[in-house]
């Protein structure tokens, strides 16, 4: 089975704070992402990495940064955290950017920022 | 570019009952359909997808869902749902974009299972 693991269930923070946001896949995937959910707007896309040092915004961007050094390992850094970016945060990776393949998805990271 | 729509926020249905989730997708070509399961506190889990062929696909869990190109839509269907079918839905729509594929996901409808 896929594994994708993120390395924290909650986070709490305080504003200002630099915050590294960790996950981990076990199935070689090329492609990964981070999205953020929040209650009635789904998910949205933060960014994704289609191969090692390779990164993409998505549509929400701003106020985050992204790592991938290594094909495994993608994370997702809050520069200067603020509350408006309290949320629960969604890895996922997918196999290539073969048509029709789905994601799998991590836990999820419930971030609070105080 | 493409969207998702998912009309019911929230739907109530009694166990043993029907259920259908409504997802209406906008796209300009065949687009590829999923639907996703998250159940409280756990990430998403593929129930089922669509790109080409029978029109009426199976998943997981005893869910089906039919694409129907006239109507843009992507129902999600169960003839008999259990209590631990509870949870939130998801609808996604995949589409080629800058030379990649690019999920959109709709805003989520969320079941609940009454005894």
């Amino acid at each position: 089975d896929v594994k994708v693991t993120q390395s924290s269930r909650y986070l709490v923070k305080r504003t200002g704070e630099k915050v590294f946001l960790e996950c981990v896949q076990d199935m070689d995937h090329e492609n990964m992402f981070w999205y953020r959910q929040d209650p009635g707007l789904g998910l949205r896309l933060i960014y994704f990495s289609y191969d090692v040092k390779m990164k993409e915004k998505g549509d929400i961007p701003e106020g985050y940064s992204v790592s991938r050094e290594k094909k495994e390992r993608f994370s997702l850094i809050l520069e200067s955290a603020s509350t408006n970016q309290t949320s629960m945060y969604l890895c996922a990776s997918r196999f290539r950017q073969g048509w029709g393949t789905e994601a799998f998805f991590g836990q999820g990271t419930r971030l609070t920022v105080v | 570019a493409q969207s998702v729509t998912q009309p019911d926020i929230h739907i109530t249905v009694s166990e043993g009952a029907s259920l259908e989730l409504r997802c209406n997708y906008s796209y300009g070509a065949t687009p590829y359909l999923f639907w996703y399961v998250q159940s409280p506190g756990q990430g998403l889990q593929l129930l089922l997808k669509y790109f080409s062929g029978d029109t009426l696909v199976q998943g997981i869990k005893g869910f089906e869902a039919e694409f129907k190109r006239s109507q843009s839509s992507f129902n999600l269907r169960k003839p008999s749902v259990h209590w631990s079918d509870a949870a939130e839905y998801f609808c996604a729509v995949g589409a080629l974009g800058g030379g990649y594929q690019k999920v959109t996901f709709g805003t989520g409808t969320k079941l609940q299972v009454i005894p």
